[in-house]
């Protein structure tokens, strides 16, 4: 089974900052990650596809990159819409999730 | 607009069975593959099983060990979780998800709002 380990669990930040989520795989999954949020109470909503292609009609301060093993999620300019938890996922073998990062409000 | 109704959650003792429904309309039922996710209140996302466009390829996580089937009747645009012998680790939110194409090989790009499963004695 292919693991997911997310980095960091938690991260506190403010209003305008750049963050960056980490995930990585236990073995080359290629570009077959995708990148969800999630807010209280609310079901996941994906925003990027094969490592970096965005879904429609999320906003473009939102980026992925990486292949392999090692992939990244962008947020350039946090709004307070964003703080949430997010999720990575790859699904180049069934499928597994990341443990999840709270963006927080620092 | 994709809509995903999930039905059938509830208090159920463990051992016992229940069978989730997910409603779906908006998109053509048929031409997707779809997919089971649940979580546990407060913790994160765990896949639970997925199952093609027309039914012939099922997929489960490994360690239901048999006790969950999934399945589809694309002529009643429903998605079922059927769950036996259940146990108290089972209780979490269950979620419908579309897949984005006919096969298992893409991500969710909609999700139902959940049912919440309880197995408590």
């Amino acid at each position: 089974d292919i693991q997911m380990t997310q980095s960091p669990s938690t991260l506190s930040a403010s209003v305008g900052d750049r963050v960056t989520i980490t995930c990585r795989a236990s073995q080359s999954i290629s570009a077959w990650l995708a990148w969800y949020q999630q807010k209280p109470g609310k079901a996941p909503k994906l925003l990027i596809q094969k490592a970096s292609n965005l879904e429609s009609g999320v906003p473009s301060r939102f980026s992925g990159s990486g292949s392999g093993t090692e992939f990244t999620l962008t947020i350039s300019g946090l709004q307070p819409d964003d703080f949430a938890t997010y999720y990575c996922q790859q699904y180049s073998s069934y499928f597994t999730f990341g443990q999840g990062t709270k963006v927080e409000i620092k | 607009e994709v809509q995903l109704v999930e039905s059938g959650g509830g208090l159920v003792q463990p051992g016992r069975s229940l069978r989730l429904s997910c409603a779906a309309s908006g998109f053509t039922f048929g031409d997707y593959a779809m997919h089971w996710v649940r979580q546990v209140p407060g913790k994160g996302l765990e896949w639970v099983s997925s199952i093609t466009w027309n039914g012939n390829s099922i997929y489960y996580m490994d360690s239901l060990k048999g006790r969950f089937t999934i399945s589809r009747d694309n002529a009643k645009n429903s998605l079922y979780l059927q769950m036996n012998s259940l146990r108290t680790e089972d209780t979490a939110f269950y979620y419908c998800a579309k897949g984005g194409g006919y096969s298992s090989g893409w991500p969710f790009d909609s999700w139902g709002q959940g049912t919440l499963v309880t197995v408590s004695s």
